[in-house]
């Protein structure tokens, strides 16, 4: 089946640092991906879409400047957190919809920033 | 915009009991549905999905699912749950004519108590 690869599983950084997480489609090809974000006892929320080849489309509320997406090509995407804080301390999560499979997610990454 | 509710955030049972979690979503058009399940320290993975034709669908590991329409429900079920499926339970809402942005509940938590 599809499967998602994302790294780093968890990462820890410095507070006015930034942290790149990569998700990969490890045997199919994905135009599209997402980004999520889980804050304790609440569910995914949807960050970003990810768009080959063009700019991504962020939800309202979250800073593009702050998330970048770059979806370099079609079997990777990555998310970097600049200038991170303890606030953008989350569980970030990537998905890809390859058709018939259900949204492939990657196992996420768990970001703390101290 | 479309939104997912998940009713019960927390159910334990004992071993051999069954399951009924709720799902109701609120979008006017055509969707299709899913159920995810997260495993402790494990990523998400899907249990089954709902796209057109026979309402009633049957997933992995003994899990089913009735899509009703005139209810906007799409209920997970499990005639006799293991201690094994101690986990979380997403379900998620996608607009199938959109592009394909993904809603989540916010999730029930499972324990089965041997």
């Amino acid at each position: 089946g599809a499967v998602v690869s994302q790294h780093p599983s968890w990462v820890i950084c410095k507070s006015g640092t930034s942290v790149k997480i990569e998700c990969r489609s490890l045997d199919f090809q994905a135009t599209t991906m997402f980004w999520y974000r889980q804050f304790p006892k609440q569910s995914l929320m949807l960050m970003a879409t990810s768009n080959e080849g063009s700019k991504a489309t962020y939800e309202q509320g979250v800073e593009k400047d702050k998330f970048l997406i770059n979806h370099a090509s079609l079997t990777l995407s990555t998310l970097t957190v600049t200038s991170a804080h303890p606030e953008d301390s989350s569980f970030y999560i990537c998905s890809a919809p390859p058709e018939g499979y259900g949204y492939t997610f990657g196992s996420g990454t768990r970001l703390t920033v101290v | 915009a479309q939104s997912v509710s998940q009713h019960n955030h927390h159910v334990i049972l004992s071993e051999a009991a069954s399951l009924e979690l709720g799902c109701n979503y609120s979008y006017g058009g055509t969707v299709n549905l899913f159920w995810y399940v997260q495993y402790p320290g494990q990523h998400l993975q899907l249990l089954l999905k709902y796209f057109s034709g026979d309402p009633l669908v049957k997933g992995i590991k003994g899990f089913e699912a009735e899509f009703i329409k005139s209810k906007f429900s799409f209920n997970l079920r499990k005639p006799s749950v293991q201690w094994s499926d101690t986990a979380e339970y997403f379900c998620a809402v996608v607009d199938s004519g959109g592009y394909q942005k993904v809603t989540f509940g916010i999730g029930t938590k499972l324990q089965v108590i041997p």
